[in-house]
This record gives structure tokens, sequence and C-alpha cells, in this order.
């Protein structure tokens, strides 16, 4: 296995163009998180999946972002209509059903918008 | 609400010495400790993790950190630092009912210089 994949690495786009992201967990891991971390700070919870059902939802997550998780097994993010402030890197991470195991991060997805 | 609190934003240290990276955090529920160090344009590996049990959680790469509850610390050690652990580091913590979703401090620049 090759651990939580994530694409694309880095991603430019100009304001008030769509964006979409996709995470790949490891295989068997029934737990996708969502997090978005700007420059200097810690990353932040955006979103969490179980199987396919999307069970939390940030108030981060302005009705500009969706993900989905439609089979249970890889996600996307989308953003519509792109801000500047929306640049920041997303991590998507897995984790198994045990709920006291660490989450397995992906390398991130880094979104600058100009 | 839960919240972590770094205390140092940043810490330099010359190699071979001892380093400490100070944790706090709030939380009217049981929670578990995590650190995990991010590489520049890398996501986040987790250092070690603090579940239940005795309260000295040793990790990779040398790292250790002790769960205090009274003080409601977590801080991170290293008795002899390396060029290598330059990094930022992150705690966190997360509830036991809340599907594994971690709450992240704004994280600590360990700058180790020779």
């Amino acid at each position: 296995d090759t651990g939580v994949s994530q694409d694309p690495r880095h991603k430019i786009t100009k304001r008030g163009q769509n964006v979409t992201f996709r995470c790949d967990p490891i295989s068997e891991h029934n737990r996708l998180y969502w997090y978005r971390q700007t420059l200097g700070q810690g990353p932040e919870f955006l979103t969490y999946f179980q199987n396919e059902a999307q069970l939390e939802k940030s108030r981060l997550l302005s009705d500009r972002f969706s993900a989905e998780r439609p089979k249970g097994s890889f996600s996307t993010l989308e953003i519509q209509r792109t801000e500047q402030g929306d640049s920041a890197m997303y991590l998507c991470a897995s984790s198994p059903p045990v709920s006291n195991t660490e989450a397995f991060f992906g390398q991130g997805t880094r979104l600058t918008v100009v | 609400a839960q919240s972590v609190t770094q205390l140092d934003s940043q810490v330099p240290v010359f190699e071979e010495a001892p380093v400490e990276l100070r944790c706090n955090y709030s939380s009217s529920v049981s929670v578990y400790l995590f650190w995990y160090v991010q590489y520049p344009n890398q996501g986040l590996q987790l250092l070690l993790k603090y579940l239940s049990g005795s309260t000295l959680v040793k990790g990779i790469n040398g790292f250790e950190a002790e769960f205090n509850k009274s003080q409601t610390s977590f801080h991170l050690r290293k008795p002899s630092v390396h060029i290598s652990d330059t990094a930022e580091y992150f705690c966190a913590v997360s509830l036991y009912n809340q599907g594994g979703k971690l709450i992240f401090g704004q994280g600590t620049e360990l700058s180790v210089k020779p």
C-alpha cells in the first residue's frame, strides 16, 4: 500500500474558477477526512466521511465547497467560484474503523488562487 | 469546545542539544493526544500518540512525550536533536466519540542549527 494519495499536488487557478481535488485513501480505511492548512497555521478540519456517508461538516465549509465519496473509496473536494482566501494546502487523511488509531495523511494539494 | 495551544511558535536550538516543545489542551471530556511532524511541502507524519496507560509515550526518531492530566499538557521532548529534525511540529487532540477528527495546535517550528 502506498499510503494516502492526493492529486494534483499543486494547482494554480484564477479567481472565480472551479477546482476539484482528489484523494485516494489507504485501502480498507473506512474513514476519510479533509483539512485545510493556511500558511503558519495548523490544519483545520473541514469534513469527514465514514464509508460513503458524510457525517460532519465544519462551518468553515461554505456553500462553495462540496465533498463527495460516492463509493466509499476515493473522495473529491470541489471549490466553486474560488476566492483568494481559498489559497491553502488541502490535506486528506484516512483511518481504519477503530477510533483510537491515528489518521494517515496524504502530501496535500497546494491551491493558489490568483 | 476543545482547543490546543502550542506555547512556542519557533524554537531554535543547536545540534545535539535537548529540546522541549510545549503543548496544552482544553477539553471537558477525555481525549486522545498526538504529535505530528510536517516537513516542507509534505503531509503530516505521526510521531507518537497517547491513548491510555503509561503517561510517558515513546515515538519515532527518538522523541517522547509525557501526558500530564492535572496540567492538561502533552509536551514533546528529545534529548539530542539532529539537523534532520528541523520541521514543523503539531500537537493535536481527538475526542473518543467524534470519529477521529483531529483538532490541531498552531504548530511549532523547530530549527536545528549546526
